[in-house]
């Protein structure tokens, strides 16, 4: 089934930026499109960013867009997220997510990490 | 962006009932909706893909339907371990989008 763990999450200040990591166990990694999920303190899932498997095709929320990249090294099995510009707002558990059936996105997320934690605070 | 609006926000059952949980979608999705289940401080699990399909492992008494903009995912015989929040994601369109949950609490 596979098993993601993320790293990267901290405390960073109001403009500041960081990069959030996700290394991939247990299937072939380059067969999967992967995503990024944020949850805020209390509140509901929000979907950030996903890429297919080569990393040629990516895509963003539009309260994201233009301060977060996605990427991936398919040599390493790991997924990244570079965060800019940060805010308030971008306080959350970060959760890395695995499409269910392929490089397709229709299908769901099936194995998730257990989250890494980033909070914007001055 | 599509929006996804679920119903109820909570529903206080008991253990052996029924729960019908809705999902509707601002546009048509055809039939990729996805439902997932989280307990507190937990990840989310996927039961339901393709609106209907069972994710391998997840009980029967969890089952899925609808099309368009219209969903449900339904729980007959609820179980202890059932009590969680409920969330369901298109992802017909980018950017995928959740809907804003559905808690199941005991009553």
């Amino acid at each position: 089934e596979g098993q993601l763990v993320e790293s990267g999450g901290g405390l960073v200040q109001p403009g500041g930026s960081l990069r959030l990591a996700c290394e991939a166990s247990g299937f072939t990694f380059s067969y999967y499109a992967m995503n990024w999920v944020r949850q805020a303190p209390g509140k509901g899932l929000e979907w950030v960013s996903g890429i297919g498997g080569s990393g040629g095709t990516t895509y963003y929320a539009d309260s994201v867009k233009g301060r977060f990249t996605i990427s991936r090294d398919n040599s390493k099995n790991t997924l990244y997220l570079q965060m800019n510009s940060l805010t308030a707002e971008d306080t959350a558990l970060y959760y890395c997510a695995k499409d269910n059936l392929g490089d397709f996105y229709y299908y769901g997320l099936d194995v998730w990490g257990q989250g890494s934690t980033v909070t914007v605070s001055s | 962006d599509i929006q996804l609006a679920q119903s109820p926000s909570s529903v206080s059952a008991s253990v052996g009932d029924r729960v019908t949980v809705t999902c509707r979608a601002s546009q048509g999705i055809g039939s990729w909706l996805s439902w997932y289940q989280q307990k507190p401080g937990k990840a989310p699990k996927l039961l339901i893909y393709a609106a209907s399909s069972l994710q391998s492992g997840v009980p029967s008494r969890f089952s899925g339907s609808g099309s368009g903009t219209d969903f449900t995912l339904t729980i007959t015989s609820l179980q202890p371990e059932d009590f969680a929040t409920y969330y369901c994601q298109q992802a017909h369109t980018f950017p995928s989008t959740f809907g804003q949950g559905t808690k199941v609490e005991i009553k």
